[in-house]
C-alpha cells in the first residue's frame, strides 16, 4: 500500500518559475492538506480539499493553488516562485473528519533561489 | 487565537532516561490532541492522541497528559530510547466552523528536536 505519494522529492527553481508539486493517494480518503514545514515554525496548512471539486484556503495560502479533479490527486501549484517559499511541502490525507490520522508523504524539499 | 506553543524547541537526552515535551493552546474549543512523529527525510506519522474527556493516555513508553484547565498538554516519553530520536510535533483540532466539521485541520506546535544518547 503505498499511502501518500508526492514528487517530486527536492527541487530548484529559480525566482520567477513556476511548478506544480504533484500528490497522490491510494486510501480512497476524502480529505487532503497540504502544509509546508520550516525550521522552528511547525506545520502551517496552505489548502485542503473535502473532496473531488471542492477545496478551500488555509492559514497561508497566498502564492499557491491547489485543484482537486479527483479522489486520488490534489496538486499544489506556485506561480511566480519567491524566495520566501523555499520550505519543506507536505501533503496528507484522512478519511473521516475531526479524529482521524493524518497521513502524511514524505515531503517535497524546494529551494527559491 | 488558534496557535499551539511547544516547548521545549529540543531536548537531549540520555538513554533510559525521561523525555517530556509541553504545549499549550488558547482556544478552549479545541477537543482533538494528537502528537505526531518525525524522523529525518520522513513525512510525520501519528503517534498518540488524546481527547479532552481524560486526563491520560499511555500506549507503551509513550503517555498524554491533559490538563483542560490549564490548556496544556504533554507527551513523557519513558525509558528513551536512541531510535526515539526524531523530531516531535504536538497538534490539536480547531473548533467546528458554520457548517458543523473542522474537516480534519490541524494547527500544529513549532516541534522539539528529541535527541536521545547513547
Amino acid at each position: 500500500n503505498a499511502g501518500v505519494t508526492q514528487t517530486p522529492k527536492f527541487r530548484i527553481l529559480k525566482i520567477g518559475q513556476s511548478m506544480t508539486l504533484q500528490c497522490t493517494q491510494d486510501m480512497n480518503h476524502n480529505y487532503m492538506y497540504w502544509y509546508r514545514q520550516d525550521p522552528g515554525m511547525g506545520l502551517k496548512l496552505i489548502y485542503y480539499s473535502v473532496g473531488a471539486g471542492i477545496t478551500d484556503k488555509g492559514e497561508v495560502p497566498n502564492g499557491y493553488n491547489v485543484s482537486r479533479s479527483t479522489t486520488e490527486d490534489f496538486p499544489l501549484r506556485l506561480e511566480l516562485a519567491a524566495p520566501s517559499q523555499t520550505s519543506v511541502y507536505f501533503c496528507a490525507s484522512s478519511y473521516l473528519q475531526g479524529y482521524a490520522e493524518a497521513f502524511f508523504g514524505q515531503g517535497t524539499r524546494l529551494t527559491v533561489v | 487565537q488558534q496557535q499551539v506553543k511547544q516547548s521545549p524547541q529540543s531536548l537531549i537526552v540520555q538513554k533510559g532516561g525521561i523525555s517530556i515535551i509541553n504545549c499549550a493552546y488558547e482556544n478552549t474549543a479545541f477537543d482533538y490532541f494528537p502528537w505526531y512523529q518525525q524522523f529525518p527525510g520522513k513525512g510525520p506519522a501519528l503517534l498518540i492522541a488524546i481527547r479532552p474527556d481524560v486526563s491520560e493516555k499511555k500506549e507503551g513508553r509513550f503517555t498524554i497528559s491533559f490538563n483542560k484547565s490549564a490548556k496544556q498538554f504533554s507527551l513523557h516519553i519513558m525509558d528513551s530510547q536512541p531510535g526515539d530520536s526524531a523530531t516531535y510535533f504536538c497538534a490539536a483540532n480547531p473548533p467546528s466552523g458554520a457548517g458543523g466539521t473542522s474537516y480534519g485541520k490541524l494547527t500544529f506546535g513549532q516541534g522539539t528536536i528529541l535527541t536521545v544518547h547513547p
